[in-house]
């Protein structure tokens, strides 16, 4: 099934470091989603990215899409406390409008 | 800004119980959805609606669970009977426009379902 995955599962890296997470997926999509979920807590959305668009930004967020390679890579740069927090990406591929989320990479940003 | 809210933030209940999951979507939006996530694992799809109709459903979303929009502004997901493996954070989100080509999906905080 279509599906995202973020790579690493898990990154730790020192504060005012840049932060990349990668997601692959298997099948042609629509637009890709990455969402911030702090612990226990809801999902925040952070980028929409669409399949005729190359890189976005938003902030300190780089989000680059590469249809290609059916991948998709978020980049926090000059990383705060405060993101420390689980990403996920999150695609539409289909002609209905549910996403399908990814297991998540588990950013920890060290002081 | 405007944003989804759900309520209660935390349901315990007892299984073979029915529960009642409540959100309020973004006011402008068409769209309203329903994932859940269990703890450690992926967020998953439940079920869409638009036009006072399901769009479309997942294969959790058995006979058990049901939504409603029953005025202007709730959306909410029922469980008939509970059973120990509903439980789970449940994230209600609502768009603007779905379909292809699918615009941003606003999630609420979730409401995390205990049953015993």
């Amino acid at each position: 099934s279509q599906q995202g995955e973020e790579d690493p599962q898990a990154l730790s890296i020192q504060e005012g470091e840049n932060a990349t997470m990668n997601c692959s997926y298997k099948t042609s999509i629509n637009n890709l989603q990455w969402y911030r979920q702090n612990s226990g807590r809801g999902l925040v959305h952070l980028i929409l990215i669409r399949s005729n668009e190359r890189e976005k930004h938003s902030g300190r967020l780089r989000v680059t899409l590469d249809t290609s390679k059916k991948s998709s890579s978020l980049l926090i740069t000059a990383s705060r406390a405060a993101d420390t927090a689980s990403y996920f990406c999150a695609t539409d591929a289909g002609e209905d409008d549910k996403i399908i989320f990814g297991k998540g990479t588990r950013l920890h940003i060290l002081p | 800004e405007p944003e989804v809210t759900q309520t209660p933030s935390h349901q315990v209940t007892q299984m073979g119980q029915e529960v009642i999951l409540r959100c309020v979507p973004i006011s402008n939006h068409l769209y309203f959805y329903w994932y859940r996530q269990i703890l450690g694992q992926k967020v998953e799809f439940l079920v869409s609606f638009y036009n006072n109709e399901i769009s479309e459903k997942s294969e959790i979303f058995d006979d058990q669970f049901s939504v409603e929009r029953p005025d202007g502004s709730n959306f909410t997901l029922k469980i008939r009977s509970t059973k120990l493996e509903d439980s789970a954070m449940y994230f209600c989100a609502s768009g603007l426009a779905g379909g292809r080509g699918t615009d941003t999906q606003y999630f609420g905080p979730g409401t995390r379902l205990t049953v015993l």
